[in-house]
């Protein structure tokens, strides 16, 4: 079953730090996203990127935001000056064909703590 | 704007019967909806999706029905079993401006009594 990787699957930072989240979609789908989940509450959207460009962002994904695909394989979340309120889990999923379906699938998350 | 909202936030089901789990949207533009189990402290689990240009989708042990006129979508799950104990939440996606809009609802827990 193909799945989709993150790492670091915990991070802890001092605020005002940089921080990059990295994750590996599944090798043939074209469609990656992020999204986060502050403890206790609902899974929020926060970017789509397809054809090496942002596709769609919400109004959370503000200048402090940035995703990268470096190479073939990496997609990467930056948040440039951690606030307090960026504490939550951040999920990376890829969407693509498996089989007959095209299915999103959710990477693991990475816990992000800001101290 | 899209608003998802779920009927119940904790459902309790006793092993073997079936569950029903709901939501609401509010966008009559949606055309995509998907299903998914989050089991605590992992990340979301697609479960199953339907499109607006069907009514009716099952799979294993899970059917989801979508009823487009009362902006309403069901997840039902076949013989609850303990290992399907899990916070369930739908996503509502849209396509708008060539670009496609998700919108999660907030869950409803699911808790099977052996």
């Amino acid at each position: 079953e193909p799945e989709v990787t993150q790492t670091p699957s915990h991070q802890v930072t001092q605020m005002g730090q940089e921080v990059i989240l990295r994750c590996v979609p599944i090798s043939n789908h074209l469609y990656f996203y992020w999204y986060r989940q502050i403890l206790g509450q609902k899974v929020e959207f926060l970017v789509s990127f397809y054809n090496n460009e942002i596709s769609e962002k919400s109004e959370i994904f503000d200048d402090q935001f940035s995703v990268e695909r470096p190479d073939g394989s990496n997609f990467t979340l930056k948040i440039r000056s951690t606030k307090l309120e960026d504490s939550a889990m951040y999920f990376c999923a890829s969407r693509g064909t498996s089989g007959a379906q095209e299915t999103q699938y959710f990477g693991p998350g990475t816990r992000l703590l800001v101290l | 704007g899209e608003s998802v909202g779920l009927h119940l936030p904790t459902l309790s089901v006793q092993e073997g019967d079936n569950s029903i789990i709901n939501c609401a949207y509010s966008n009559s533009a949606s055309d995509y909806f998907i299903w998914y189990k989050q089991e605590s402290g992992k990340g979301p689990q697609f479960i199953i999706d339907i499109r607006s240009n069907m009514d009716k989708r099952q799979g294993q042990r899970v059917t989801v029905l979508l009823n487009k006129t009362v902006k309403h979508l069901s997840l039902q799950i076949a013989a609850t079993q303990p290992g399907d104990s899990a916070v369930y939440f739908c996503a509502v996606l849209m396509n708008s401006g060539g670009y496609q809009k998700v919108t999660f609802g907030t869950g409803t827990k699911l808790q099977v009594i052996p």
